[in-house]
């Protein structure tokens, strides 16, 4: 595997499900960041993480629980969302100081 | 607060009918501009990251530039496999922040 992947890339879930999205990058990066893509709509960013540590948190909904185990690996924990949830979810990574960040292939959700 | 507007949100094309995509910002203290490329259903793909007004960097048949209030993608010869949907992102120097603020995006369709 190279870059960025993600799993898994569909997902349908109804709203009293509990589910996980895992991000996974290939690239040595330390920084990792979950995105909300919406039609329409610019990206959003959710969440940052740097050397594991949570940095940023765009207000983001508590039905949303990230969690980043280590440098290589990121996850996304749903629970009892809401149908306006359903977009593409995007993670990416970079390597501070450098800014240029790279994106996975996303996980289409669809809340029922 | 970061604003990034594209411009215009769709843009069709003949091949090898040349044409530009516009990209204006609203930043306090620009720390870098990018350009990503997306496919229906994949995750954008990194094209260019311009820092100062002046700068400009090419690829291929597209070429980026960037001035202290907007930058220009400028597509060459275009062919159908140039269609996607265009993303632009301004990164500020506030707080050290690694956040992207992302445009709506343009889509370009490239007619064989």
């Amino acid at each position: 595997e190279t870059g960025v992947t993600q799993t898994p890339r569909h997902l349908v879930m109804g709203m009293t499900n509990k589910k996980s999205l895992k991000c996974e990058q290939h690239l040595g990066h330390n920084a990792m960041y979950w995105y909300k893509q919406s039609a329409k709509k610019p990206l959003e960013l959710m969440f940052v993480y740097n050397f594991k540590e949570q940095t940023e948190n765009n207000s983001v909904p508590s039905r949303f629980s990230p969690e980043c185990p280590n440098s290589s690996h990121l996850f996304l924990h749903l629970h009892t969302l809401q149908p306006e949830d359903s977009a593409l979810y995007l993670c990416a990574s970079s390597q501070p100081p450098t800014d240029t960040q790279y994106f996975g292939p996303g996980t289409r959700l669809t809340v029922l | 607060e970061d604003q990034v507007t594209q411009s215009p949100e769709a843009l069709r094309l003949q091949e090898g009918e040349s044409s530009s995509l516009n990209c204006s910002y609203t930043v306090s203290g620009l720390r870098g501009l990018f350009w990503y490329r997306q496919d229906p259903g994949k995750g954008p793909e990194f094209l260019f990251t311009l820092y100062s007004a002046g700068e400009e960097k090419e690829k291929e048949r597209l070429k980026a530039t960037l001035t202290k209030k907007e930058s220009f993608l400028h597509i060459t010869a275009p062919k159908p496999e140039d269609s996607a949907t265009y993303l632009c992102a301004v990164q500020d120097f506030r707080g050290g922040s690694e956040k992207l603020v992302f445009g709506k995006g343009t889509k370009l369709t490239v007619n064989p």
